[in-house]
């Protein structure tokens, strides 16, 4: 069974930088790099928003308007992982964040990790 | 951007009894390949979104038959025949034909 796993969360404060990342669980790192891999990030008692969308050679990427120019996906194949690196946070930017392997839907999910953007 | 919309926002719902959800697009979600890219997630409390329907009325790996996906163009609908206790949550559909867009979603309560 595929399981993604984020980290990298934490809180920071207005104007700083924080790096996510989503790797898969120990039975399903050999295909990781398969998988297409989609950011969501849900802030307190709202729904989720898509962020970002990477693709299997990382060939396609794609931002939400709201992130685009301050976060960058990639992936590191050797390491097994995608990375989301948060320039510019802002308050709003408080979120959950999960990683999502998109496969006809966004089928896999992680349990998110959490960035807190405060002063 | 493509906007999507949902109702009722909030639905009650009677174990046992059928319920259903309407999803509305701004624009046709349909792609020249032929496929219609409308999902639909549940959320339940405390967990991450998990996929019930993709591409309008595919039903994900594990999800009960009672859930079912149809529509086409702009209007969706997601129908559960009969309603279970575990079926509580937070409903969204989801268009993935411009990146993703999530709908404002449904509140599922008993």
């Amino acid at each position: 069974e595929v399981q993604l796993v984020e980290s990298g969360g934490g809180l920071v404060q207005p104007g700083g930088s924080l790096r996510l990342s989503c790797t898969a669980s120990t039975a399903s790192k050999g295909t990781f790099n398969n998988y297409e891999i989609n950011w969501v990030r849900q802030g307190p008692g709202k729904g989720p928003e898509w962020i970002s969308f990477i693709s299997r050679a990382g060939t396609t990427i794609l931002y939400a308007d709201s992130v685009k120019g301050r976060f960058t996906i990639s992936r590191d194949a050797a390491e097994n992982s995608v990375s989301l690196q948060m320039n510019s946070l802002r308050v709003e930017d408080t979120a959950v964040y999960y990683c999502a392997r998109y496969y006809g839907g966004l089928d896999y999910w992680g349990q998110g990790t959490l960035v807190t953007v405060s002063s | 951007d493509i906007v999507v919309t949902q109702s009722p926002l909030s639905l009650p719902v009677t174990p046992g009894e059928p319920a259903s959800i309407s999803c509305r697009s701004s624009q046709s979600l349909l792609h020249s390949s032929g496929n219609t890219y409308l999902d639909w997630y549940l959320q339940k409390p405390g967990q991450s979104p998990q996929l019930l329907i993709y591409l309008t009325s595919n039903r994900a790996s594990g999800v009960p038959d009672r859930f079912s996906g149809s529509g086409s163009g702009t209007d969706f609908t997601l129908k559960i025949s009969r309603v279970e206790a575990e079926d509580v949550g937070i409903y969204y559909c989801v268009q993935a034909l411009e990146k993703w867009t999530f709908g404002p979603g449904t509140k599922v309560e008993i």
